[in-house]
């Protein structure tokens, strides 16, 4: 079962804005990740954030993670057109030798030229 | 630097049918996981291999195993398929050997598998 929960499910921008997506999860992690997929092809890696860790940034994505609150966002600063993709945060449960990961019900984000 | 790949890219069984899919991991990367995204779904993790076993299995029946070759590679086999297994089915590489599990995924394009 999917551990994510992702708000909003469908997002729509202008060109330039920015955009906030945020995760829900319900257990302990060990590290909380966002990915992107293109037109349902693969996943592409955008960022992980460790659980003892509260913001990342990676160019203009910057990610934070509230373990207490057990949410995460994902905001993407200055969008282009080429961010048009849906958006999914997934979770490396913790504890364990796997890091088998929990999949959100993902965001679609379409930004307008 | 090879990332990793995924054989077919598109694949149509009839319903009872057997399949299987192939995946070659990335460069430098022991284990390979995969997952099946339905349609407007998050993937949902089947399985994980490292040193050619199964060492994780998600809610999946027994109609889907899998292997892992000396060679890293690995299959995924699905027998007597459903209509309800059309589904993306993707491979993610990883190395797990340094026992550090804050490494991100490398994924493949996934192949689409369309039972009829």
């Amino acid at each position: 079962s999917q551990q994510g929960e992702e708000d909003p499910q469908a997002l729509s921008i202008q060109e330039g804005e920015n955009a906030t997506m945020n995760c829900s999860y319900k257990t302990s992690i060990n590290n909380l990740q966002w990915y992107r997929q293109n037109s349902g092809r693969g996943l592409v890696h955008l960022i992980l954030i460790r659980s003892n860790e509260r913001e990342k940034h990676s160019g203009r994505l910057r990610v934070t993670l509230d373990t207490s609150k057990k949410s995460s966002s994902l905001l993407i600063t200055a969008s282009r057109a080429a961010d048009t993709a849906s958006y999914f945060c997934a979770t490396g449960p913790y504890g364990g030798a796997t890091n088998k990961l929990i999949f959100g019900t993902g965001t679609l984000l379409a930004v307008q030229p | 630097d090879a990332g990793v790949t995924q054989s077919p890219t598109h694949l149509i069984k009839t319903r009872g049918q057997q399949v299987t899919l192939r995946c070659s991991p990335k460069s430098g990367h022991d284990t390979v996981s995969w997952y099946q995204q339905a349609l407007g779904q998050g993937p949902q993790f089947i399985f994980q291999y490292y040193e050619e076993e199964e060492r994780q299995r998600g809610n999946f029946p027994d109609r889907f195993s899998g292997h892992q070759f000396p060679n890293y590679s690995s299959e995924l086999n699905v027998n007597a398929l459903l209509l309800g297994d059309s589904a993306l089915y993707l491979c993610a590489s990883s190395l797990v050997g340094t026992g550090d599990p804050n490494y991100g995924y490398t994924f493949g394009s996934g192949t689409r598998l369309t039972v009829v």
